[in-house]
């Protein structure tokens, strides 16, 4: 069966470091590969999105993801932090045919 | 601006009456969905609708109806038989898979935060 798998609930960094937000999907083929931002009470934005090509993609807001087809994976990174990014970070797939999928999401807190 | 609107933002209701929740797009996209989301439980599938006058149960469609009559439009009904009814919903829209987008990358309404008294 298809699933995206989000293995971290909860991320804490300090505002100016590094980020990466892990992703792992399990399909029959290659999905089609987002992540979703949300801030608390809206909606969810897209940042970025993977179909082909490049392995890796760029976003807005400074993101960027790295497609791994040898691990399953498309983990969402940042080179540095700001504070306005605490979010919920949702990790999503679809296949033609199929329905969309999303992880569980992952809550990320930015300290001063 | 293009975009998608949920109404209202936050609902009461109380045990035993229907409440509808309201999904309006502009972005002339063909497919919408409605989610469901609980915390620590991401979003859950309840009905999607592909084109006007057909949808589709999702993963948790039980205690919820939809209609699809204008393309535009995709209300969502949270009936007396859904038992746990509290949550944050969320509709979607995407561009027809298959169309001239086939990605299917989906666009998110502002959500509607329901409550039951």
């Amino acid at each position: 069966a298809q699933s995206v798998t989000q293995p971290d609930i909860h991320i804490t960094v300090s505002e100016g470091a590094s980020l990466e937000l892990r992703c792992n999907y399990s399909y029959g083929a290659t999905p089609y590969l987002f992540w979703y931002v949300q801030s608390p009470g809206q909606g969810l934005q897209l940042l970025l999105k993977y179909f082909s090509g490049d392995t890796l993609v760029q976003g807005i807001k400074g993101f960027e993801a790295e497609f791994k087809r040898s691990q399953s994976s498309f983990n969402l990174r940042k080179p540095s932090v700001h504070w306005s990014d605490a979010a919920e970070y949702f990790c999503a797939a679809y296949a033609p045919g199929n329905q969309f999928y999303f992880g569980t999401g992952t809550s990320l807190t930015v300290i001063p | 601006d293009g975009g998608i609107t949920q109404s209202p933002k936050y609902l009461f209701r109380k045990e035993g009456q229907n409440v509808t929740l309201s999904c309006e797009q502009n972005l002339n996209h063909d497919a919408m969905y409605w989610y469901r989301q609980d915390p620590g439980q991401g979003l859950r599938l309840i009905y999607y609708s592909q084109i006007v006058n057909d949808f589709q149960k999702g993963d948790i469609a039980e205690g919820y109806s939809v209609s699809r009559e204008k393309k535009e439009s995709f209300p969502l009904t949270v009936t007396s038989a859904q038992k746990n009814p509290t949550a944050f919903y969320l509709c979607a829209s995407s561009p027809l898979a298959g169309g001239p987008n086939r990605y299917n990358e989906q666009f998110f309404g502002p959500g509607t935060r329901l409550t039951v008294l």
